[in-house]
């Protein structure tokens, strides 16, 4: 069965930090895509990212970097240099059967608050 | 391009009422999806829709819950009658094949 587990439920920092949200997933398939959502207060669920899992190579966008590793399950999310628009929840999610376009299987979420 | 579009925003009802919920997903997008997330929670999908046709609704609740995709486009999600646990926020997302979910605002539900 799929899972995903974000044990982290709330972190708080303050602005200037760095942070790392962890997420560990389960699955048997072979092919499968990993997704970060971040939720804002509005409601609305934002993609970041979405890695497949023949792609190991981390990746950078600006304040944010995504630590992929097979060899653990995990998919952990780091931001630099925190800001109070980082202030949401984020969700780490999985899609079974090597589509990304199938259903997604969320964890539970991280609750980020950032204080200037 | 104009997002996933969802209306009522909010909705107040008593149990056992019905209600339903709209969505309207970004154009040319196949792939039509509702979630339901209750508080302090992860969504989890209720169905899913390849055009017109339901190609997963095994979390759907049939005893209460419908929905339709009437030409593959826009989509409704009824509940009737509402009960006190139906208190969620309904999320409805949209995607091209292989391509990340695009998620619109929600419709958040409370039942007194």
């Amino acid at each position: 069965a799929q899972k995903v587990t974000q044990a982290q439920t709330e972190i708080s920092v303050v602005e200037k930090e760095d942070v790392t949200l962890d997420c560990v997933y389960e699955t048997r398939d072979t092919t499968y895509y990993l997704f970060w959502y971040k939720q804002p207060p509005s409601g609305e669920l934002v993609f970041l990212i979405r890695r497949n899992s023949f792609d190991e190579q981390n990746e950078i966008s600006g304040r944010y970097s995504w630590n992929f590793q097979k060899s653990t399950s995990s998919f952990n999310f780091t931001i630099t240099a925190s800001q109070v628009v980082d202030s949401a929840v984020y969700f780490c999610a999985l899609s079974e059967a090597g589509q990304a376009g199938t259903a997604l299987i969320f964890g539970k979420g991280t609750t980020l608050s950032v204080s200037s | 391009e104009a997002g996933v579009v969802q209306s009522p925003r909010y909705k107040i009802i008593e149990k056992k009422q019905p209600v339903a919920f709209w969505c309207n997903p970004i154009s040319g997008h196949n792939t039509l999806y509702w979630y339901r997330q209750n508080l302090g929670q992860g969504p989890e999908l209720l169905i899913r829709y390849e055009n017109e046709e339901a190609v997963d609704d095994s979390q759907l609740p049939k005893d209460r819950f419908s929905a339709e995709r009437l030409k593959g486009v826009d989509s409704t999600l009824k509940i009737q009658p509402a009960e006190l646990g139906d208190s969620a926020v309904y999320l409805c997302a949209s995607s091209h094949p292989l391509a990340p979910l695009h998620f619109g605002n929600g419709t958040r539900l409370t039942v007194t």
